[in-house]
């Protein structure tokens, strides 16, 4: 079966640039979850989608960030202009509504901002 | 108080050695507990779910306390490859979207 699969799995980019992360969940799952991890703030939930639709994105640290599922196997993650603090580990997740199900996780994107 | 709390550590044990992680949650109505293990620069991965009665997979027990609102992990006889981080996942109360604990370093030595 194929996971979470995202894309690029590394991205370095300079200051100012648009960068676009990419991710397919795992077919049937009703959410979708983008995360990133540093060091500094460990694993943070930055937008949750139910079934395409937005439900809470209140982790989205600022309005550079925008994130958008055009369809139930697609979302983006967007960062314009990009900034060097943003450099992470962003990771995208799916899980099934059922009950209280687990999450699946992709690879993750590198992101590293010069 | 944070909403999931661990410990960091790191843990570091001998081979074969027995060791306990316990995660700490503040939001009384939380329902769904998890494990999960991290490898340096890998995704989290589910190691297993907390049942409120216990669970256990091979070298693996999980264990839920809600009266003092913890989580509790235990690994019997260590192997090197246990070697990751361990993350507890917490639900928010009244929710299902999930909250992650800062997770707890384990290093296990020959």
């Amino acid at each position: 079966d194929a996971g979470v699969i995202q894309s690029p799995r590394h991205e370095v980019t300079e200051m100012g640039q648009e960068v676009t992360l990419r991710c397919k969940p795992i077919s049937g799952h009703d959410y979708l979850f983008w995360y990133r991890q540093t060091m500094m703030r460990g694993l943070e939930l930055l937008i949750y989608f139910n079934n395409n639709v937005p439900i809470d994105d209140s982790g989205m640290p600022e309005d550079r960030f925008s994130a958008k599922m055009p369809n139930a196997s697609f979302s983006t993650l967007k960062i314009q202009p990009s900034e060097p603090r943003d450099s992470a580990v962003y990771f995208c997740a799916s899980s099934f509504f059922e009950g209280n199900q687990p999450q699946h996780f992709g690879d993750g994107t590198r992101l590293s901002i010069l | 108080r944070k909403e999931v709390e661990q410990d960091p550590g790191p843990f570091n044990v001998p081979e074969g050695a027995t060791v306990a992680f316990n995660c700490t949650y503040s939001n009384s109505a939380s329902q769904s507990f998890f494990w999960y293990r991290q490898d340096c620069r890998k995704e989290p991965k589910l190691l297993m779910s907390v049942y409120s009665s216990g669970n256990e997979d091979g070298r693996f027990t999980a264990q839920l306390n809600r009266a003092s609102q913890y989580i509790s992990l235990l690994i019997r006889d260590s192997k090197l490859s246990d070697s990751a981080t361990y993350l507890c996942v917490v639900n928010k109360g009244g929710s299902y979207i999930p909250t992650f604990g800062r997770g707890t370093s384990l290093i296990v030595h020959p």
